[in-house]
């Protein structure tokens, strides 16, 4: 079955110090695999997305995902954390053999919190 | 252009009441999800509707809830004689129609407070 795992609930670091926020995932197929955030009361925004070609991606507001396939991976990372980065983070997958059905499987969502 | 916009934006209602919700996707974008996000449960999928048609509604609790997307007008999230368990926020999201990779733009969001 399709799945996505965020294994961290609650991530803490510095301001100023490196993050990662974990995503490993399970597909049939080549995955589509997206970041996405969401603020307090607000809706979601995309972060990034990896379809096809290089592994390391690069999105908004300095973010960057590795696709690992053999580790089934799709950690995100920040290479400076700031304090306005704080929010809960969300993986998504798509499986595209899985026909017009265009529904992302979310992980459940891990919340990052960055200490001044 | 104006993004994903959802309304209202709170509703409070007393249970057995009707919620509606409503969602305007953004311009051009024929592809309406609707999720219901609780703080303990992430977010979960709820409904996916095209243009008049119903694509995938397993996430849709078999009773009391319904959506619709109508060929002109917003689409609706509707709960028939709430309960206190309905509380959450509801969020839809859009894509564009014929896109194979997924981006979806999400609402600010709807949140139901079951009194």
């Amino acid at each position: 079955a399709q799945s996505v795992a965020q294994p961290e609930d609650q991530v803490n670091v510095a301001e100023g110090n490196p993050l990662t926020v974990k995503c490993t995932y399970s597909v049939s197929g080549n995955p589509y695999l997206f970041w996405y955030v969401q603020y307090p009361n607000r809706g979601l925004q995309f972060l990034l997305k990896y379809i096809t070609g290089d592994n390391l991606v690069k999105g908004s507001y300095g973010f960057e995902a590795e696709f690992n396939k053999s580790q089934t991976s799709f950690h995100l990372k920040k290479p400076s954390a700031l304090v306005s980065d704080s929010a809960l983070y969300f993986c998504a997958v798509r499986d595209p053999s899985a026909g017009n059905n265009r529904k992302l499987i979310w992980g459940l969502g891990t919340s990052l919190a960055v200490n001044p | 252009n104006a993004g994903v916009m959802q309304n209202p934006r709170h509703l409070v209602r007393r249970r057995g009441q009707e919620a509606r919700l409503r969602c305007s996707p953004m311009k051009g974008h024929s592809h309406v999800y609707w999720y219901r996000q609780l703080p303990e449960e992430g977010l979960k999928f709820m409904v996916y509707l095209q243009k008049e048609n119903i694509i995938d509604e397993s996430g849709m609790p078999k009773e009391r809830f319904s959506a619709e997307f109508p060929k002109e007008g917003p689409s609706i999230l509707r709960i028939q004689q709430v309960v206190r368990g309905d509380s959450a926020a509801y969020f839809c999201a859009s894509s564009l129609g014929g896109a194979n990779t997924g981006e979806l733009f999400f609402g600010e969001g709807s949140r139901l407070t079951v009194l």
